[in-house]
């Protein structure tokens, strides 16, 4: 059954800084997903990742994949608080259509 | 072009009560599906339907049942409301389209007293 799973689950940065949050999946897998959720709000799609080296960027917040590795990163660059949120990564694939969550990465900027 | 619509957007249940919510989106997407989501849970898929026609369990499907009404449309039904199911709940569809991510409706705050 296919795991996904993000680390840190919770990361407090200054803003300024640059991080990076990780997403790792059990098995191979066509999609991978990045959003973002404000609390008490719905998901915000970020990123769609097809395929391996894609590498996809939006202001300061850049995406790869490695399907090799199974694994995705989500790199902040220069945070600012405007980026708190919660990011969620999620994968899926063509044929069964199941798109699974990772269990999210808490990001807190502080000024 | 309304994306995904779920509703209600509240509810409060007593235990042992039924209710469905319910999701349409109007993107011709083929597959839909319904998560809950708990602190520090991250999103649980609860059933998807990648077709219509056709649906599938999740990781966490006791308790509710579901029905690809048509194309549009996908409902979640609880037979017999527990506090358990006490959560956000969340719809979401995704089309067959290479680069389609997948939208979400607005959620669905559920209590069960």
């Amino acid at each position: 059954e296919l795991k996904v799973e993000q680390n840190p689950l919770f990361l407090s940065m200054q803003e300024g800084k640059n991080y990076t949050i990780y997403c790792n999946y059990s098995t191979t897998s066509d999609r991978l997903y990045w959003y973002r959720q404000d609390p008490g709000k719905s998901l915000e799609s970020l990123f769609v990742l097809l395929s391996n080296g894609a590498v996809k960027q939006e202001g300061r917040l850049m995406a790869s994949l490695d399907t090799k590795a199974r694994l995705s990163t989500l790199h902040i660059t220069a945070a600012v608080h405007d980026l708190s949120a919660t990011y969620f990564c999620a994968v899926a694939n063509f044929g069964n259509e199941k798109l699974t969550f990772g269990t999210g990465t808490r990001l807190t900027i502080i000024p | 072009n309304a994306g995904v619509t779920q509703t209600p957007k509240f509810q409060v249940l007593k235990t042992g009560q039924s209710m469905t919510l319910q999701c349409a989106q109007d993107m011709n997407h083929n597959s839909m599906y319904w998560y809950r989501q708990d602190p520090g849970m991250g999103l649980r898929l609860i059933y998807y339907s990648a077709s219509e026609g056709t649906t599938d369990k999740g990781e966490v499907p006791n308790g509710y049942n579901v029905s690809r009404l048509n194309k549009r449309e996908f409902s979640l039904r609880l037979e017999s409301a527990a506090p358990s199911q006490t959560s956000v709940y969340f719809c979401a569809s995704l089309g067959g389209l290479v680069n389609t991510e997948a939208f979400f409706g607005q959620g669905t705050r559920l209590t069960v007293v």
